[in-house]
Order: C-alpha cells, then sequence, then structure tokens
C-alpha cells in the first residue's frame, strides 16, 4: 500500500518564525489533505490539496503531484498553531485514506 | 447542527467487556471510517465503509467489529478480544470525491 512520511518529526520555534512542513507519499494519489490536532484532540481540516497550491491566511500548502509530495507554509506562527500536523493520501482506488506520522509543533511565546 | 457526532466522549470499561462507540453523521456522506490513535502516534485504520450493508477491514480490525445498517450511522464494537483497547477513536466521513471530515472522538479506557 501507499507510504506516507512526514518530516520532520519534531519542530519547535518561537512565535513569530515560519515554517514549512513536508509531506511525502509513496504512489499516485486521488486527494490529499493536511489536518490540524489540536491538544484536544479534534482533527481540523486545513486543506484539501491533491495538487497546486493554496492559501489560507498565514498558512498555503503546495502538492506537487509527479513529484510525490507535498509542502504545508505556517508563516508567523502564533502559540495556538501548536499541535500535531498530519498529511492524509487517498489511493487512487478511493478505498481509504493513508495517514502519515505527523509533525509535532510546539510554539513558544 | 450538522456534522458527525461521536458518543459517549470518554468510557471506562472493565477487562472481558464488550463496548460500542456510536457515529453518527448528517452530511449524507457516503463513506464512513474508524480510525485508532494510541498516545504520540498517527491514525490508523480500523474499518471503512463506503455503502450501506458493506464494510471492509482496514489495517488493525482485529477485535473490532462493526455494522453499517443505515446511512447515517457507523457504530463500533470493541469486543474482549481486542488485546489493548486503551485508545482514541476517531470517526470520519467522506463525500467521494472530496474531503474527509472527522468527529470529536471518544477515549476508551480498559481498567
Amino acid at each position: 500500500g501507499i507510504q506516507v512520511e512526514q518530516s520532520p518529526p519534531d519542530l519547535i520555534l518561537q512565535e513569530g518564525a515560519n515554517s514549512t512542513l513536508r509531506c511525502n507519499f509513496s504512489d499516485s494519489v486521488n486527494n490529499l489533505q493536511w489536518f490540524h490536532q489540536n491538544p484536544w484532540g479534534q482533527l481540523i481540516n486545513l486543506f484539501y490539496i491533491p495538487s497546486g497550491t493554496k492559501q489560507n491566511g498565514r498558512l498555503s500548502a503546495t502538492t506537487v503531484a509527479t513529484e510525490r509530495y507535498s509542502l504545508l507554509y505556517i508563516s508567523s506562527s502564533q502559540t495556538t498553531d501548536s499541535g500535531v500536523y498530519f498529511c492524509a493520501v487517498e489511493n487512487n482506488y478511493g478505498q481509504n485514506f493513508v495517514f502519515g506520522p505527523g509533525t509535532r509543533l510546539s510554539a513558544l511565546p | 447542527d450538522g456534522g458527525i457526532t461521536q458518543s459517549p466522549k470518554y468510557l471506562f470499561r472493565k477487562e472481558g467487556q464488550n463496548v460500542t462507540l456510536s457515529c453518527e453523521q448528517n452530511l449524507n456522506h457516503d463513506a464512513m471510517y474508524w480510525y485508532r490513535q494510541d498516545p504520540g502516534q498517527g491514525l490508523r485504520l480500523i474499518y471503512y465503509s463506503q455503502i450501506v450493508n458493506d464494510f471492509q477491514k482496514g489495517d488493525i480490525a482485529e477485535g473490532y467489529s462493526v455494522s453499517r445498517e443505515k446511512k447515517e450511522s457507523f457504530p463500533l464494537t470493541v469486543t474482549s478480544a481486542q488485546k489493548n483497547p486503551t485508545a482514541f477513536y476517531l470517526c470520519a466521513t467522506h463525500l467521494v470525491p472530496g474531503e474527509l471530515f472527522f468527529g470529536e472522538g471518544s477515549r476508551l479506557t480498559v481498567l
């Protein structure tokens, strides 16, 4: 099945710093999403981005499907950005989603 | 309110007991999923269902069972055969094609 890797595994930032999170996947995919899991465990949809670039406020994402990777950019980080960021991909059969191991981000005041 | 409702949010169980976690959605999504998350880990797929009265095993189905009698509902039973059931359980829905959405989760602790 599809393998999903994320890097870095952990990221510690000062408030106001920028960061880039990476997601690599091993096969062609129908769908790619980025999620933020807050300290209470809730998974929040950030981007649905099988290809191309999208922006939402301080966050943006780019997926290069032909090269099998996606990047999540966080600018001017805030303490509320802390948590775990997951990348999830849907295989080409549309059957299920595979999650990466996540990047744990700590934005310090 | 629209969305995905999981209940209960917290559940304690004695060893050897079966327990059923509820997942209800009013989004009219066809596909529903159950994931398990252990502390500090990612999400692993337990079961998924693409349509009513049909479901498939995910990567860690042993010790779990599901049913999909209605489009809105996809309950998960954690049986006594599950050796290490203490975990955070997340239900998700998917309007194919499109985004995956999650409920708020259920935390199960076995005493």
